[in-house]
């Protein structure tokens, strides 16, 4: 079945740590996107894919770095993991903008 | 630029009751594609409905419908006979199609109670 998966669902980890959330996607979308939402709040775009080799920058400035070297797989790292990282970070994908996206489970992260 | 507007943070209704959530929006394109996602507790978002601005006929799903105002640039969502597995975000959504982005609105967090 097509679907969009994220990997880890919850993650704890210690301060200073390296971190990568990995997201893939089996419906051959080139546009993948990664966002940062605080539980029941807004979304924040902070960083964007649409194709191979291709990533920008979002709208809210992240200490994160992504990348695309297959379509179907946009993992986002954290070089060094802080408390100001807790968050949630959601992962989607769209073939075309006016389809819309579809989005994975989310990943919950809680840097102690 | 284009905006989206979700003037209510929170919203309560009882239980097989009619709820109404609002959206605004601001676009100069003439094209556009609005959506409306549904996020659950602890949950995956999903699409909810959708509507393409040319078409003039409100789109529906089953409980859930949309009152397209073009000209007044609305666009809320209706759910009607409430459920509490209605119980969750909703998040506004705009596409202009020239973009490959969606812009989002902050979201309207639904209650639905017994």
């Amino acid at each position: 079945e097509a679907d969009i998966y994220q990997t880890p669902r919850y993650l704890v980890i210690g301060t200073g740590k390296k971190i990568t959330l990995e997201c893939s996607q089996t419906m051959g979308h080139d546009k993948m996107y990664w966002y940062q939402q605080d539980p029941g709040m807004e979304l924040h775009l902070i960083h964007y894919s649409y194709g191979v080799n291709s990533t920008e920058k979002g709208d809210l400035s992240s200490e994160s770095t992504v990348s695309r070297i297959r379509t179907e797989h946009f993992p986002l790292t954290l070089e060094s993991a802080r408390p100001s990282h807790t968050s949630q970070y959601l992962c989607a994908s769209s073939e075309r903008g006016t389809y819309g996206y579809t989005f994975g489970s989310g990943t919950r992260l809680t840097v102690v | 630029a284009q905006t989206v507007t979700q003037s209510q943070p929170e919203m309560s209704v009882q239980e097989a009751e009619t709820v109404t959530l609002s959206c605004t929006y601001d676009t100069s394109e003439s094209n556009y594609y609005l959506f409306w996602y549904k996020q659950p507790p602890s949950r995956q978002m999903i699409l909810v409905i959708r509507q393409e601005a040319y078409k003039q006929q409100n789109a529906t799903e089953n409980r859930f419908s949309v009152n397209f105002q073009k000209a007044a640039k609305s666009f809320s969502l209706k759910i009607s006979d409430s459920q509490l597995g209605d119980t969750a975000m909703y998040f506004c959504a705009l596409n202009t199609g020239t973009a490959s982005k969606l812009t989002f609105g902050t979201g309207t967090r639904l209650q639905v109670t017994l």
